[in-house]
């Protein structure tokens, strides 16, 4: 079946520090990947929608300078938080999908901690 | 855009009561999907029901939600509640304006104790 590895499982950053979390496919081909973030008492919010061989677009509020993704193959994403601050505390959820007759399989998620 | 609203919170139930959790939705796509999402703490959220179908009921796992278009609404059910079915339900709406990338309502923590 189509599983989705996000790593890392939590992760705790110095304020002003980056990090990086990754997200695996394993069993079918990652042709769109879609990072969200869940901050404290919210939603899961979409920061950015990415597909193979297209531009990834962002949402309002989210920018490639802040949360810039790589993805360079159809089995591989990953985004980094960059300049971490309290704000962007939260659980991350990177989803992909095959095409558009398939549903999004979500990862495990990371949980962020800034310090 | 897109937006979905659940019931929100936490809901307790005693074990063996129906289930009942309220999802509506907000869409300019006739064509829309809503699904329910299930999540386990620290675990992946996965897919618990996915409709497109207006009226038509469907099922997994002894949950079941019937998209009714004319009332923009997905509530999911199940008639008796197991301690197992603790966890957080997400309801979500993708559709093709959004390339199908699921918009997530708030979430509902539901609690089922003996």
């Amino acid at each position: 079946g189509a599983l989705v590895y996000q790593y890392p499982r939590r992760t705790i950053c110095k304020s002003g520090t980056s990090m990086r979390m990754e997200c695996q496919a394993v069993g079918f081909q990652a042709t769109s990947v879609a990072w969200y973030r869940q901050s404290p008492q919210k939603t899961f919010e979409l920061i950015a929608l990415s597909t193979v061989n297209s531009a990834i677009k962002y949402e309002q509020n989210f920018t490639q300078e802040k949360f810039p993704i790589s993805h360079p193959n159809l089995s591989f994403s990953s985004m980094t938080v960059l300049n971490a601050y309290l704000e962007d505390r939260g659980l991350y959820l990177c989803g992909a999908r095959h095409s558009a007759n398939s549903d999004y399989t979500f990862g495990s998620g990371t949980r962020l901690l800034v310090i | 855009g897109d937006s979905v609203t659940q019931t929100e919170g936490l809901v307790t139930l005693t074990e063996g009561l129906p289930v009942m959790l309220n999802c509506t939705y907000q869409t300019i796509y006739s064509n829309a999907f809503l699904f329910w999402y299930v999540h386990y703490l620290n675990e992946s959220p996965w897919l618990l029901l996915r409709s497109s179908t207006d009226n038509k009921r469907t099922e997994h796992q002894g949950f079941h939600a019937t998209l009714h278009k004319s009332s923009s609404s997905f509530h999911l059910q199940k008639s008796s509640a197991q301690l197992s079915d603790s966890a957080l339900y997400y309801c979500a709406l993708s559709d093709p304006g959004g390339n199908y990338k699921p918009t997530f309502g708030k979430g509902t923590s539901l609690v089922v104790h003996p």
